[in-house]
């Protein structure tokens, strides 16, 4: 089965611009996989930001935005703040009613 | 309000059957536009999908876990179970079930998602003798 992969870490300042990316260990991300990204602190359950690619979850700050770069689908975090320290997850529909989560990227505000 | 709910055992023994129940409110799991899916995270590790119930039914597996897991519901109760057999001590984790939302219909335009747009809060699961 395809893998998805997501950088293991990624730090930022506070203030700062980060892009998280998606990948497949074969092949490229494409709208059609209906990339979304959830987050989650420590012994929370996940919260849904970002799903089919680009669109906000409600509530969701719009400094959170969701693309598709090269051949990754990317969570951009721009002007990121203290409480943006999470783990963050995406998941990719691969059709069939089969979904695949990342490994998840630990994001670190410093 | 949509709310999930797990419920099941804390902890069970290698080699038995876990069976856990995703109770929903403020769905039906007869809504075409919804489904449920299952999904874990053992200590420390990320977040791993497992099985997923549309609303005619239907149900879809982990390819690593398809031979163990079980899907179902009750739509009358608001349940989904699922059951995995053979339990071990690496099954050790957090269950979460979460409502999946799959499309919505204009007329003869449809939308697709396809991703978890409410989580429940998740059930731990210890795995030991």
């Amino acid at each position: 089965q395809t893998a998805v992969t997501q950088e293991p870490s990624f730090s930022v300042s506070p203030g700062g611009t980060v892009t998280l990316t998606c990948g497949l260990s074969s092949g490229s991300v494409s709208t059609s996989y209906y990339p979304s990204w959830y987050h989650q602190t420590p012994g929370q359950a996940p919260r849904t930001l970002i799903y089919s690619t680009n669109t906000r979850s409600s509530g969701v700050p719009d400094r959170f935005s969701g693309s598709i770069l090269g051949n990754k689908a990317a969570l951009t975090i721009t002007g990121a703040q203290a409480d943006d320290e999470s783990d963050y997850y995406c998941v990719l529909y691969m059709g069939s009613g089969i979904w695949v989560f990342g490994g998840g990227t630990k994001l670190t505000v410093l | 309000q949509v709310t999930l709910k797990e419920s099941g055992p804390v902890l069970v023994k290698p080699t038995e059957t876990l069976t856990l129940t995703c109770t929903v409110s403020g769905f039906s799991l007869s809504n075409a536009r919804m489904g449920v899916s299952w999904i874990r995270q053992p200590p420390g590790k990320a977040l791993e999908w497992l099985a997923h119930i549309f609303s005619n039914d239907e149900k879809s597996y982990s390819t690593s876990l398809k031979s163990r897991l079980t899907i179902s519901k009750d739509t009358s109760k608001s349940q989904v179970v699922l059951t995995m057999t053979n339990m071990d001590p690496v099954d050790t984790a957090t269950y979460y079930c979460a409502r999946i939302r799959m499309r919505d219909s204009y007329g003869t335009i449809s939308y697709y998602y396809y991703y978890m747009d409410v989580w429940g809060k998740g059930t731990t699961v210890t795995v030991s003798s």
